[in-house]
């Protein structure tokens, strides 16, 4: 069965780059899943970031997605998160996770869909802080 | 910023049953299928219920879930201690094509 290991900087300089990755263990890497990254601030709900799909497409949450970069490497197995210009708001536990998901129908441009993240990783907190 | 709407807390004693709501709009929950996460206190999520009311494999039929229009509930019955945790409800946005969460509720076994 997949398995998830994240890494990654702990400790961020504000107005810099945050960058986090993870390495998929068992599972076919480009056909199972799409693959995304959530977080949590401390004391906090849960907060999707966004995903990256089988063909590489992205999609990220309108809340970040001017400063959010999700890219896989196939070759390594291996997803990356990068949030640029973090500010202290960004500090928060994040967990890599294969996604399910399929289209239950689409209207017009829009399609619905079934959506579900069935394995996660353990989690890694980042702290900002100069 | 959470756009699905869970009660912060439900409660009840051993063997009891509890239900979580989680209210959105058209745009998710009414169109899109629903899926619940168990947090165990310190631990990363896990999930309970996808497409509605399927549970995965090893999560045991005492979870529960269920979908009316832009509402989802998740019922949990024979209520056990190791079920006190964070539960949070997700569906994907199809108008802004993203998933959302939502707030999150506690559960407390008295």
């Amino acid at each position: 069965q997949v398995q998830l290991q994240q890494w990654g900087a702990g400790l961020v300089k504000p107005s810099e780059t945050l960058s986090l990755t993870c390495d998929v263990y068992g599972g076919s890497f480009s056909d199972d899943y799409y693959w995304t990254w959530i977080r949590q601030p401390p004391g906090k709900g849960l907060e999707w970031i966004g995903e990256v799909g089988h063909s590489g497409s992205t999609n990220y949450s309108p809340s970040l997605k001017s400063r959010v970069t999700i890219s896989v490497d196939p070759s390594k197995s291996q997803l990356s998160l990068k949030v640029t210009s973090v500010t202290a708001a960004d500090a928060a536990v994040y967990f890599c996770a294969g996604a399910t998901g399929r289209d239950i129908y689409c209207s017009f441009s829009t399609c619905h869909r079934a959506y579900h993240m069935g394995v996660w990783g353990k989690g890694t907190t980042v702290t900002v802080s100069s | 910023q959470s756009v699905l709407t869970q009660p912060p807390s439900v409660s009840a004693a051993p063997g009891q049953k509890v239900t979580i709501s989680c209210s959105g709009s058209s745009s998710n929950i009414g169109n899109n299928y629903v899926s619940w996460y168990q947090q165990l206190p310190g631990t990363g999520p896990r999930l309970l219920i996808y497409d509605n009311n399927e549970r995965p494999s090893g999560i045991p039929d005492r979870f529960s879930g269920s979908k009316s229009g832009t509402s989802a509930t998740l019922g949990i019955t024979g209520l056990q201690t190791g079920d006190e945790a964070d539960y949070y409800c997700g569906a994907w946005d199809s108008g802004v094509k993203s998933y959302v969460f939502g707030t999150g509720t506690k559960v407390t076994v008295l």
